[in-house]
Order: C-alpha cells, then structure tokens, then sequence
C-alpha cells in the first residue's frame, strides 16, 4: 500500500506559467514533507520541506502548501523555466519512524518554451 | 504486486565480513537502480541497470559490486565495508527512463 502517492507520472506547463505538483498521503503519523528534484542520471535533491505544524513555506520561486485534513499537499513553481524540467518527489517521515523516508513515485515536470 | 521488496531489512556486519543485499519486483520495470541514504540526506545514486545492463556507475568503491541476475532481480554484494559505509541502502526501479519509480523499504546497513 503506497503511503505517499503522487498521481501524475508527468506534467507539461508552459514556460512563464505556474507548476503545480500534486502529492497526497495516508499515513496521519507523517509529521514532515519534503519535496525533492532530480535529473536524469542522478540522485533527488532537496528542494523544499515543511513542518505539519504549518500549512504553507516559500523560498523562492517554490511553494509548498499542506492540508493536513485532506492529506495532500502541493509544489508550486512560479514562473516556471526551462531548468525546472526535471522528476520531482514528494517524500515523508515521522518522528516514530526515525524519520525514515517514504517516497512517492514522482511526477516529471516538462517546461515547454 | 506493485512493490520493490528488498532484504533484509536490517544487516550488522563486521568489516572482514562479505554479505549481499537483494532487491526484487515483479512489475515489469526494465530500469533498477541502487542508492545509498545517510540519516536526513537524499538519497545517492550508486548504481542504475536498464534491461539488466549496468548503465551508470556513479563512482562507487569496488567494496559495492552489483549483480543483475535477471530482470527482476538486483543485489549488491558488499565485501570489506568501512563503517562510513553504514547507511540506509534503497533499491528502486522503473518502467524504463526517468519517472515512475517505486521505492523499496531499504535496508538498515550497520558496519562495525
């Protein structure tokens, strides 16, 4: 039973325009998400995180939101550009699990000019 | 069977010790791949196999010696570890290309 979903395996966003990335979880003992980035050939890195005492965290040009009573949250990227285009993971932990990962499936993002 | 099963979940070896991790799944992926996780870091790339052919080797020691036996199978043999080697060790595997993955559970490597 996948634990941390995310439903689109790809999205293709006009450059300029927002990116919206989407990830839903099961497990309420999640207490931190992570989103992280990757291009071909090498390992995620880390993008954004946020705390489940909080529902929104920006750096940037990318957003995360948590809705903790839906069990979802988002990236958003805004402008979008061609350098984004890359496989984004949403990931999650719990304190009770040592903070071990849980990784969704991730969804690749195309940036068309 | 839509999971990566890897095992055992936890391993404590001495570093004279040879031991293997195995990865399985039973999807169809024709990509595997072999990464390595420190506590609250990303996970590394170690290894990638596209259609039971080492495709990417990122540098890894040859300490790390990976194994395709067939298209559902990936291990890592592990020979004369160093105890920074001690990590969480995650097998993953996709359709083929860049998306899609799923991850295993890992496997908890203690060296001492």
């Amino acid at each position: 039973d996948q634990q941390v979903k995310q439903n689109s395996p790809s999205l293709s966003v006009q450059e300029g325009r927002i990116s919206i990335l989407n990830c839903d979880y099961t497990n309420s003992m999640f207490d931190y998400f992570l989103w992280y980035k990757k291009y071909p050939a090498e390992g995620p890195t880390f993008l954004i995180s946020i705390s489940s005492i909080k529902d929104k965290n920006e750096d940037g040009r990318f957003t995360v939101f948590l809705n903790k009573s839906a069990k979802h949250l988002s990236l958003h990227i805004v402008p979008s550009q061609p350098g984004d285009s890359a496989v984004y993971f949403c990931a999650a932990s719990a304190v009770d699990s040592n903070y071990q990962l849980i990784w969704g499936a991730g969804t690749k993002l195309i940036i068309k000019p | 069977d839509t999971e990566v099963t890897q095992t055992p979940k936890h391993l404590v070896m001495g570093m004279t010790n040879k031991k293997s991790l195995k990865c399985e799944q039973h999807m169809g992926h024709r990509a595997m791949y072999w990464y390595k996780q420190k506590a609250k870091k990303p996970p590394e790339l170690m290894f990638v196999y596209s259609y039971e052919k080492l495709s990417i080797n990122e540098s890894v020691p040859s300490r790390f010696s990976p194994e395709c036996p067939n298209s559902s199978l990936l291990n890592l043999h592990l020979h004369a570890l160093q105890p920074e080697d001690s990590a969480l060790y995650l097998c993953a595997s996709s359709p083929q290309g860049d998306y899609g993955y799923t991850f295993g559970s890992g496997t908890r490597l203690t060296v001492v």
